[in-house]
């Protein structure tokens, strides 16, 4: 049962374009959402995070969004650059005691062409 | 600098045998986790510590064991009765506040059953 959920493998963009990275999830106790970037052979380092009393939150070239009624959220990379190729994970916490439980998608390998 | 690291990067084991990887942070998180990550995969919660000598399972704990004698240290056992052991296996900790969630990762140890 997978609960939350990337459905794009992968994206391709040319630089200086927007990049855009989708995740959907099924459980409505997910309250806390969270993208993290990854590079190969490291831990992931955590990039934006969104509350679910929000619908947007915005920091430098990137902003999550979030649809409560679609149980969707998308991270907006603009505009991109070669150093953003990463694979990123979207993740979601059902916060209370549950902080620091998060469940992830399965990621989506982003690659920026110059 | 404060962080988390992990040791070995890379081990090797053979079959039937148990293997201890290290996690040791220093940035004073209470709450420390282990996840596993396979190819094509999200990150899956094996085991997790809110509080010095206490720890709970997560999502895929079969086969491993965990001990948190010390705030700062979470190891991880690997043992014979975990059926697919080879993988990227990541520590990661919080300073649990509520409502947050955002997690600190360690740079990974792979592991590969020979």
């Amino acid at each position: 049962d997978q609960q939350v959920k990337q459905n794009s493998p992968s994206l391709s963009v040319q630089e200086g374009r927007i990049s855009i990275l989708n995740c959907d999830y099924t459980n409505s106790m997910f309250d806390y959402f969270l993208w993290y970037k990854k590079y190969p052979a490291e831990g992931p380092t955590f990039l934006i995070s969104i509350s679910s009393i929000k619908d947007k939150n915005e920091d430098g070239r990137f902003t999550v969004f979030l649809n409560k009624s679609a149980k969707h959220l998308s991270l907006h990379i603009v505009p991109s650059q070669p150093g953003d190729s990463a694979v990123y994970f979207c993740a979601a916490s059902a916060g209370g005691t549950s902080y620091g439980k998060l469940t992830f998608g399965q990621g989506t390998i982003l690659t920026v062409h110059p | 600098d404060g962080g988390i690291t992990q040791s070995p990067k890379y081990l090797f084991r053979k079959e039937g045998q148990n293997v201890t990887l290290s996690c040791e942070q220093n940035l004073n998180h209470d709450a420390m986790y282990w996840y596993r990550q396979d190819p094509g995969q999200g990150l899956r919660l094996i085991y997790y510590s809110q509080i010095v000598n206490d720890f709970q399972k997560g999502d895929i704990a079969e086969g491993y064991s965990v001990s948190r004698e010390k705030k700062e240290s979470f190891p991880l056992t690997v043992t014979s009765a975990q059926k697919n052991p080879t993988a990227f296996y990541l520590c990661a900790s919080t300073s649990g506040r509520a409502g947050t969630g955002e997690l600190f990762f360690g740079e990974g140890s792979r592991l590969t059953v020979l």
